[in-house]
């Protein structure tokens, strides 16, 4: 089945320090989305990259989905205390048009 | 709030008992999914509804689990006999159409003592 793996695990970052999650799928992807969960909360949806090379960006945060749709990325710039939480990407394909399959995310904490 | 809602937030239980939880999706939305989180992982796909009918279960979901949505509404998910290993975060989502953004609610905790 779809497998959808993420690096790194984890990421401890000074306030001010950039942050890069990377996902890779093992199958070619419809679209993806990107989710952060917070300490104790739910994933909240952050974005969803449909195109092939669709770069898209959120104040400082972007999001790249890679040509071949089975790769992408989220990059934070300048990291705040408020971004610490995992990051999850969501691969929605595999002949499946509504299940998304989740990466095991990555924790990010940020020293202030 | 018009988010999605899930009842109720924690769940603690001893083995063998049974437990329903309830899911309250957007209004508007006709697609209801189920996923469950253990501690370090990502949430793994459990089952979903379009409207009141079931399309897909996950091969996760063993025979002492059921789901419904009767009215294409609200949904329900029920363990029956209830194990150690069934403990986890229990979330539900939501989405307009299929392949949309799925909107998650907050989950339910279960802890199986």
């Amino acid at each position: 089945g779809q497998q959808v793996m993420q690096i790194p695990q984890y990421q401890h970052v000074q306030e001010g320090e950039d942050f890069t999650t990377y996902c890779n799928s093992s199958t070619t992807l419809s679209n993806i989305q990107w989710y952060k969960q917070r300490p104790g909360g739910h994933p909240v949806f952050l974005i969803q990259l449909v195109k092939s090379g669709e770069v898209k960006k959120q104040k400082r945060l972007t999001f790249q989905f890679g040509e071949a749709k089975k790769n992408s990325s989220l990059h934070i710039t300048a990291t705040q205390t408020t971004d610490v939480g995992t990051y999850f990407c969501a691969g929605r394909g595999g002949g499946s048009n509504y299940k998304l399959t989740f990466g095991k995310g990555t924790l990010l904490t940020v020293n202030p | 709030d018009t988010g999605v809602s899930q009842n109720p937030r924690h769940k603690i239980t001893k083995r063998g008992q049974n437990v329903t939880f309830r899911c309250d999706p957007i209004s508007e939305h006709n697609r209801l999914y189920w996923y469950r989180q253990t501690l370090g992982q990502g949430p793994e796909f459990l089952t979903y509804f379009q409207n009141e009918a079931q399309l897909e279960k996950s091969r996760l979901l063993s025979d002492r689990f059921s789901a419904e949505r009767p009215k294409g509404s609200f949904s329900t998910l029920e363990i029956q006999r209830t194990e150690q290993g069934d403990s986890a975060m229990y979330l539900c989502a939501s989405s307009l159409q299929a392949g949309e953004t799925q909107y998650f609610g907050p989950g339910t905790r279960l802890l199986v003592l």
